[in-house]
């Protein structure tokens, strides 16, 4: 099956720092990489969906000089957190879909955030 | 505007039997996708079931069943021979069918199975 992967899997920085967030497809061209974000005991939110080559589209909400999103080629987009402070603290998802398929996304492990 | 709603925040289930998560959905689209998803502790997103609003059957993998009554817009997840390994968070997700691919999930179901 298709293989996403993300890195780090956690992550600790302190407040007023940014950190970067990798997301790759391993084994499958991906036309459009998503971003969501996920805080304890709640559900899914997108944050941002890109297409390789394109600015990114952010969500409603979010902003987009915080969270900056590179999807630099088919196979690897970036997540970075600028300026992070306590409340980015989160599990951020990011899912790919196949150039190939029409519907189906595939998750990333995920990458866990602490902002101290 | 889509939105996908789960009632059930949590949901308790003997090992070995049959358990149905529920799912509806609203959508003015008359093309979309519904889909399951099961979260462990670890976080990872593992795809379950794949139900197409233009699909005649109901969805079927393994253990995994999608009871889809579209009149009712709804989508349930029925899981059958529980096992203890099914204890997980569980997410029903709808892609929009504007042609962004995007998805929007449900508030979950934390589902554990008893021995």
């Amino acid at each position: 099956g298709a293989v996403v992967s993300q890195h780090p899997s956690w992550v600790i920085c302190k407040s007023g720092t940014s950190v970067k967030i990798e997301c790759r497809s391993l084994d499958f061209q991906a036309t459009t990489m998503f971003w969501y974000r996920q805080f304890p005991k709640q559900s899914l939110m997108l944050m941002a969906t890109s297409n390789e080559g394109s600015k990114a589209t952010y969500e409603q909400g979010v902003e987009k000089d915080k969270f900056l999103i590179n999807h630099a080629s088919l196979t690897l987009s970036t997540l970075t957190v600028t300026s992070a402070h306590p409340e980015d603290s989160s599990f951020y998802i990011c899912s790919a879909r196949p150039r190939r398929q029409s519907y189906e996304q595939y998750f990333g492990p995920g990458t866990r955030l602490t902002v101290t | 505007a889509q939105k996908i709603t789960q009632t059930q925040p949590g949901m308790f289930v003997q090992e070995k039997e049959a358990v149905t998560l529920d799912c509806t959905y609203d959508t003015s689209d008359p093309s979309y996708g519904l889909f399951w998803y099961k979260q462990p502790s670890s976080g990872e997103m593992i795809f379950l079931i794949y139900q197409g609003s233009y699909d005649q059957q109901n969805a079927t993998e393994g253990r995994y069943s999608l009871n889809f009554q579209k009149a009712r817009k709804s989508a349930n997840l029925v899981i059958s021979a529980s096992q203890l390994g099914d204890s997980a968070m569980y997410f029903c997700a709808m892609r929009e069918g504007s042609g962004t691919y995007k998805y929007i999930f449900g508030t979950g179901t934390r589902l554990k199975v008893l021995a």
